[in-house]
């Protein structure tokens, strides 16, 4: 049963430090995307990737977060450094290919539950 | 832009009835998809049903079913015969097909549904 993975599940930690989440996509898939949910905000897209590369990250704070695609399988976002606002549920989700560039379902990880103290 | 909104924040059923979930969205493009995903307690997004938007007939799945109307922008939920492991949030998704962010998801806030028994 293939599924999508995400590293830590939760993660406490102090303002200012740095902190990493991963994701491991489904084998196969090429698009990824990262998902912050609030109670505030609700389910907001941060960035994605297809075949590794950015396509758009627009949402995604850019004077302290980054994500990366190191490879096929793993992504990565960062938060350096953290603050209080940044406490959230953080999603991974993969998709498989269409025809045409065309993205399919997405299916998500578990998330990543971060609180910054 | 496009944005999705769902006009019910909770709603509640008793176990074995019928309960249907609106969800509107606005958009100008002509090729989309629709989605509902459900997220139990357990923070998982898992995918209830799609919906292509050039297909007229309305996507099932085993007891939930869409209701998609097109020209109105609607795209709601029925659920058949609920059963105490539905309880969760409901979030109705939004994607493009074509173009730039083609596959970003737009979510609506969701709806807390509780089954009781």
């Amino acid at each position: 049963d293939a599924r999508v993975t995400q590293t830590p599940r939760h993660k406490v930690t102090e303002m200012g430090q740095e902190v990493t989440m991963r994701c491991q996509p489904i084998l196969g898939h090429n698009t990824v995307f990262w998902y912050r949910q609030t109670m505030m905000q609700g389910l907001e897209l941060l960035a994605y990737f297809r075949n590794r590369a950015p396509l758009d990250d627009s949402g995604m704070p850019k004077d302290r977060f980054s994500a990366e695609m190191p490879d096929a399988t793993l992504a990565t976002l960062k938060i350096q450094p953290s603050e209080p606002r940044d406490s959230a549920v953080y999603f991974c989700a993969s998709a498989h290919p269409r025809g045409n560039g065309v993205t399919d379902t997405q299916y998500f990880g578990p998330g990543t539950r971060l609180t910054v103290l | 832009a496009q944005t999705v909104t769902q006009s019910q924040p909770e709603m509640s059923v008793q176990e074995a009835e019928t309960v249907t979930l609106s969800c509107t969205y606005d958009t100008s493009e002509s090729n989309y998809y629709l989605f509902w995903y459900k997220q139990p307690p357990s923070r998982q997004m898992i995918l209830v049903i799609r919906q292509e938007a050039y297909k007229q007939q309305n996507a099932t799945e085993n007891r939930f079913s869409v209701n998609f109307q097109k020209a109105a922008k609607s795209f709601s939920l029925k659920i058949s015969d609920s059963q105490l492991g539905d309880t969760a949030m409901y979030f109705c998704a939004y994607h493009k097909n074509y173009g730039g962010s083609q596959g970003n998801l737009i979510f609506g806030k969701g709806t807390k549904l509780s089954v009781k028994p």
